[in-house]
């Protein structure tokens, strides 16, 4: 398997700008989180699904961004419009539902978004 | 408010020594704890992961342990290398009714060669 693949790798655009953040999760996955890295909080965790239905988004940090998932292969993470402090490393990672092997219990990222709005 | 604490968030190690990372949680009602490995622009790798019921897991020169009771765990990097060089996440799943995994800021480990 190609593991989880985002796209864009790296983005620069200017504040206003709408950005779609892509991820195409790991065949067979039940579970996709999206989290944003930055140096001063560390990963935090945005929103996940479950079957492609949002169990939670709380970490959503306002309205300007949305996330989608409309098929088990595929999710976008938006926002719109984005701001300076949106600046950050989005990833996305995915997950097999919980199995007795622990192998089922890891959890897979892929290589990032690099997002800069300036 | 479930955290996850790394410290140091920096290390230097020569060559060859054997070291010791500490993750220390807030919550004893954990699930399960994972040790991750990040490049530098690259995503997570995950290293070991350790069932609530378990105490410690192994593979090749790493070895992580857990101990609830005390909220800590700690990654033991045996005979350190250069390749070694990374930062180096540990991560909280708090139960298996929830699938939020809460991550530590991580250590920035080098080795010195």
């Amino acid at each position: 398997d190609a593991g989880v693949i985002q796209s864009p790798r790296h983005e620069v655009t200017e504040m206003g700008q709408e950005v779609t953040l892509r991820c195409k999760p790991i065949s067979g996955h039940d579970y996709l989180f999206w989290y944003r890295q930055t140096m001063m909080r560390g990963l935090e965790l945005l929103i996940y699904f479950n079957n492609n239905v949002p169990i939670d988004d709380s970490g959503m940090p306002e309205d300007r961004f949305s996330a989608k998932m409309p098929n088990a292969s595929f999710s976008t993470l938006k926002i719109q419009p984005s701001e300076p402090r949106d600046s950050a490393v989005y990833f996305c990672a995915s997950r097999t539902r919980d199995r007795l092997l622990l192998s089922g219990n890891t959890i897979y990222f892929g290589e990032g978004s690099w997002l800069t709005v300036v | 408010k479930q955290e996850v604490t790394q410290i140091p968030a920096a290390l230097s190690v020569p060559e060859g020594e054997n070291l010791v990372l500490n993750c220390s949680f807030t919550d004893s009602a954990i699930y399960n704890l994972q040790w991750f490995r990040q490049d530098p622009g690259k995503g997570l790798t995950s290293l070991l992961l350790i069932q609530s019921s378990q105490r410690e897991q192994t593979s090749g020169r790493l070895n992580a342990s857990l101990d609830k009771s005390s909220g800590r765990s700690t990654l033991y990097i045996a005979a350190s290398q250069p390749g070694d060089s990374a930062t180096y996440l540990c991560a909280m799943r708090r139960g298996n009714r929830d699938d939020k995994i809460i991550f530590g800021k991580g250590t920035r480990l080098h080795i010195l060669p």
